[in-house]
């Protein structure tokens, strides 16, 4: 069964913290990993995207790592502001198709001033 | 661009009511879906059109809901008969699929927050 799981569920860090983040998956075929940004109200964001032969990807303080030997993904999150506080949801792609995507419940991140 | 628009932002309803969702892709974008998020259930994908084509409908929980897409510009959700466990927010998200990216990346609406009561 394909299946998505983060942790932690939820984390508090301080204003100026690093944190990670992690998601395992078990999807088949994989096509590509995601990491979205969902804050409270809105809709999910898009952080990064990876596919099979990428392993780190950057997007300002967020670097996502992509192992798909252990088929393991991490979200690091660097020098924490405030607007930071969101939900963190890790997305997996199935095959090729555009639309077959497995969500993980997310982590809830709270940053603390 | 302003993105997905949806509408209406809340709607608050009482059980047995007809509840409709509407959506506004993004200009050019091929590809619409319709999501709904729940705290015990997440997101889930509740139907996909490519090309105002629906393609996808299995995760469309019963036939009280029902999804259109006259043109490219316009969808709806329609609930009918409301439920108070469709109480929820229901996500429009638009993609190109074909593009220049391979990663058909979605692009997410606000969102409609839905009960009923």
């Amino acid at each position: 069964k394909n299946q998505v799981e983060q942790s932690p569920q939820s984390l508090i860090i301080l204003e100026g913290k690093n944190c990670t983040l992690q998601c395992n998956y078990t999807v088949s075929p994989f096509s590509n990993l995601r990491w979205y940004k969902q804050d409270t109200g809105r809709g999910p964001v898009s952080l990064t995207i990876m596919t099979f032969s990428e392993n780190t990807k950057s997007n300002g303080r967020y670097t996502a790592t992509l192992d798909a030997d252990t088929k393991q993904s991490s979200l690091h999150i660097t020098a924490s502001q405030l607007s930071d506080s969101a939900s963190y949801i890790c997305v997996v792609s199935v095959g090729d198709s555009n639309y077959q995507l497995i969500w993980g419940a997310g982590t809830k991140l709270i940053i603390k001033p | 661009d302003a993105g997905v628009i949806q509408s209406p932002r809340h709607e608050v309803t009482e059980m047995g009511q007809e509840v409709t969702l509407r959506c506004k892709p993004i200009s050019g974008h091929n590809s619409l879906f319709w999501y709904r998020q729940t705290m015990m259930r997440g997101l889930e994908l509740l139907i996909y059109f490519n090309n105002n084509v629906p393609i996808d409908d299995s995760g469309m929980p019963e036939d009280r809901f029902s999804a259109k897409m006259p043109n490219a510009s316009f969808s709806t959700l329609k609930i009918q008969p409301s439920e108070p466990r469709d109480s929820a927010v229901y996500f429009c998200a638009s993609s190109l699929r074909g593009g220049k990216s391979s990663y058909n990346e979605q692009f997410f609406g606000p969102g409609t927050r839905l009960t009923v009561l």
